[in-house]
């Protein structure tokens, strides 16, 4: 089976600090993945989606960046933090064909100080 | 920008009343209609993903319909239990090459009082 795996769960850092989040997917292969992020009071925002290795999409101007380096590895990064960057992260995957759901990790709490 | 609106944003209700909660998205260029439940301290988890016009899908006590000629989806749970209480989300995904990306609504946030 299917799983995903999201990491740290929580992370308080300052403001102009660099940021890492990492998210792997294993028991399948090619997957779509994608970067959500949940502000304070607002929706689920697609950041980012990947449909192969070294493949990124931008959705939104910002102050991150993502990268699959490995097929089933998906990383979230920026190199100066804003305070407007925090939030709820969460990574999704999901076959690039079919009609199935995103299965999600379980997301890092995003705290700039 | 493609706009998906659920309605109401909250809601309360007793145990063992049915509840209803709507969800609106472009009727145009319309591939798929997901719904997750997503509850405090855990994952999002899809209920259903709904393609046709006039579909109707259940999982236990929860059911929900679509109309992509008009734009809209009801989710409906009958007898509503305590362990229902959860932030419902309803995702749009558009045809043509959008590579399964999902414009989400902002939720509608149910509490179930025992």
């Amino acid at each position: 089976s299917q799983t995903i795996h999201q990491w740290p769960a929580t992370l308080v850092q300052p403001v102009g600090s660099p940021l890492s989040l990492e998210c792997t997917v294993e028991g399948t292969s090619n997957p779509n993945l994608y970067w959500y992020r949940q502000a304070a009071g607002r929706g689920l925002q697609l950041l980012f989606y990947s449909v192969g290795i070294g493949q990124i999409s931008s959705e939104v101007p910002q102050n991150l960046s993502a990268s699959r380096p490995q097929d089933r590895q998906f990383i979230l990064s920026s190199k100066k933090l804003l305070l407007s960057d925090s939030g709820f992260y969460l990574c999704a995957w999901r076959w690039g064909r079919g009609l199935k759901g995103y299965t999600f990790g379980s997301g890092t709490r995003l705290t700039v100080v | 920008i493609l706009n998906v609106e659920q309605s109401p944003q909250s809601l309360h209700v007793q145990e063992g009343d049915s509840t209803n909660f709507t969800c609106s998205f472009p009727s145009s260029n319309f591939y798929a209609l997901h719904w997750y439940r997503w509850e405090t301290a855990k994952s999002p988890e899809a209920l259903f993903v709904m393609t046709l016009n006039g579909d109707e899908k259940k999982k236990g006590r929860i059911s929900a319909t679509l109309n992509t000629k008009e734009g809209y989806s009801y989710l409906y749970i009958k007898g509503s239990q305590p362990e229902d209480s959860a932030t419902y989300l309803c995702a749009f995904n558009a045809g043509g090459t959008s590579y399964g990306k999902l414009t989400f609504g902002q939720g509608t946030i149910l509490t179930v009082h025992p």
